[in-house]
């Protein structure tokens, strides 16, 4: 079974510009959350889909924003990019809420 | 008011020493999952714990819940060098959003 897959893995951009990152979570699973980890605030929650339904949002900007699609792929987009937001963004997928969440590898965007 | 607190922060320890990391919160837990991060990789998912008081092995770790579902523990007996990394507590689920931990990185010295 293929795992969570995050694209891209690594991502350079430029302060105010906008970028959009993609999640294709395990075949099956309906969840998908998004997770910001940096050394300083470790892993912060994002948000939570199901069925395409956002049902819960972390405490972030409405810089960032996502989606999820009848295929449960998912896909953030953050905008006018700000040095803080470079981080290590996580996409984590599980059958329902209150199960084990299976993490992707992530996609390391760096802001220049 | 959501915060899950881990300590220590960091820890060293000499292979073969034991190893707890604790994760208290000031409000009562309904679930609580642990997941380990090796170095320059991501979280995997190590068990979830329910019930008051729980308590589950995996080979060389124990996972505990408190009584009161205010704190939890992971205990590795006998440490190796595969068990470096940071090990993490996911507070939840409150309305569909997972808290994290603070996190501890284990370092073990051979």
């Amino acid at each position: 079974k293929a795992g969570v897959t995050q694209t891209p893995r690594y991502l350079i951009k430029t302060r105010g510009q906008q970028v959009t990152l993609s999640c294709s979570p395990i075949s099956g699973h309906r969840s998908v959350s998004w997770y910001q980890q940096t050394p300083g605030q470790g892993l912060q929650f994002l948000f939570e889909y199901f069925s395409e339904t956002q049902r819960n949002k972390g405490n972030f900007p409405g810089r960032f924003s996502g989606r999820q699609f009848s295929n449960s792929r998912s896909e953030m987009n953050v905008s006018t990019l700000e040095l803080g937001d470079s981080a290590l963004y996580l996409c984590a997928s599980s059958l329902g809420w209150g199960q084990p969440q299976h993490f992707g590898d992530g996609t390391r965007l760096s802001i220049l | 008011g959501q915060q899950v607190m881990q300590i220590p922060q960091y820890q060293h320890v000499q292979e073969g020493e034991d190893f707890t990391t604790y994760c208290n919160s000031s409000t009562t837990l309904s679930n609580i999952q642990w997941y380990k991060q090796r170095p320059g990789g991501h979280p995997v998912f190590l068990i979830q714990l329910v019930k008051s008081g729980e308590v589950k092995k995996q080979k060389r770790l124990t996972f505990q819940f408190g009584e009161a579902k205010k704190n939890s523990s992971l205990h590795i007996t006998a440490t190796q060098t595969t068990d470096v990394g940071t090990y993490f507590c996911a507070r939840g689920p409150g309305t569909y959003k997972y808290i994290f931990g603070t996190g501890t990185r284990l370092k073990v010295l051979a």
